[in-house]
C-alpha cells in the first residue's frame, strides 16, 4: 500500500534552516507530481508546493516563495523541502501528499512538526 | 483569505445527516474540480471525494458530494461519534498553478 513518512521536523530559532525529507513507498513514485502542505496550531490545511514528476516543474504558495525550495530524487523515492529564513509563522505540522492529474491529494503522510522559536 | 469559503463548523445528531459548503466564484467552482478531505488531529488527512462526486475506494456512501453553480457540498449521512473532524475542500487552481483549500469546517456530532 502507499506509504509517505515525512521526517526531519524539529526545534529551530527563527532565520534559520531545515530540511524535510518524504520516503515514498508502495508506489512508482516517480510517475506522481508530489505536493507540500501544512497546518499550523490552530489554523487549516496551507498548501505550499508542488513538483513534478521529472523535477523540473514546481511552483510555491506566495508564503513561502523565495524562502522555501521543493526538490525530489526518484531514485531514493523521496521528496524533500528544504525551508530557510524560517519565521515563528512557519511553525506548523508539515505533510507530503501525492498530487494527481486533476489536483487532488489522494494519499498523504504523518506530517512533521516544524517549530521556530527562540 | 481562500477563495474558497467554508462554515467554521456544522453539527447533528448521531444518525442524522450534515452537509458542508465550500462556495466561491461561480466561474471558480464551476471551472474546477473539487475534492474534500477529512482531518482528525494528530493523524494524516484522507480524501475522502475527487473530481466533485467521486468516492476512493474505501470511502462509505454515506459521504457523497455534490456541486451547484458557485457551491460545493459535501454530505455525511448517518452521523456517527467518529466522523468528529476537520472537514476542508480543495481545488487546483489553474491561473495560479496552485492547490486551494477552503478555511475548514468542524463537524460536531452533538
Amino acid at each position: 500500500q502507499v506509504q509517505l513518512v515525512e521526517s526531519g521536523g524539529g526545534l529551530v530559532k527563527p532565520g534559520g534552516s531545515l530540511r524535510l525529507s518524504c520516503a515514498a513507498s508502495g508506489f512508482t513514485f516517480s510517475d506522481y507530481y508530489m505536493s507540500w502542505i501544512r497546518q499550523a496550531p490552530g489554523k487549516g490545511l496551507e498548501w505550499l508546493s508542488y513538483i513534478s514528476t521529472s523535477g523540473t516543474t514546481m511552483n510555491y504558495a506566495d508564503s513561502v516563495k523565495g524562502r522555501f525550495t521543493i526538490s525530489r530524487d526518484n531514485a531514493k523515492n523521496s521528496l524533500y523541502l528544504q525551508m530557510n529564513s524560517l519565521r515563528a509563522e512557519d511553525t506548523a505540522v508539515y505533510y507530503c501528499a501525492r498530487l494527481r492529474s486533476t489536483g487532488y491529494q489522494d494519499d498523504w503522510g504523518q506530517g512533521t512538526l516544524v517549530t521556530v522559536s527562540s | 483569505q481562500s477563495v474558497l469559503t467554508q462554515p467554521p463548523s456544522v453539527s447533528a445528531a448521531p444518525g442524522q445527516k450534515v452537509t458542508i459548503s465550500c462556495s466561491g466564484s461561480s466561474s471558480y467552482i464551476g471551472n474546477n474540480l473539487l475534492s474534500w478531505y477529512q482531518h482528525l488531529p494528530g493523524t494524516a488527512p484522507k480524501l475522502l471525494i475527487y473530481d466533485n462526486n467521486k468516492r476512493p475506494s474505501g470511502i462509505p456512501d454515506r459521504f457523497s458530494g455534490s456541486k451547484s453553480g458557485s457551491s460545493a457540498t459535501l454530505g455525511i449521512t448517518g452521523l456517527q461519534t467518529g466522523d468528529e473532524a476537520d472537514y476542508y475542500c480543495g481545488t487546483w487552481d489553474t491561473s495560479l498553478s496552485a492547490v486551494v483549500f477552503g478555511g475548514g469546517t468542524k463537524v460536531t456530532v452533538l
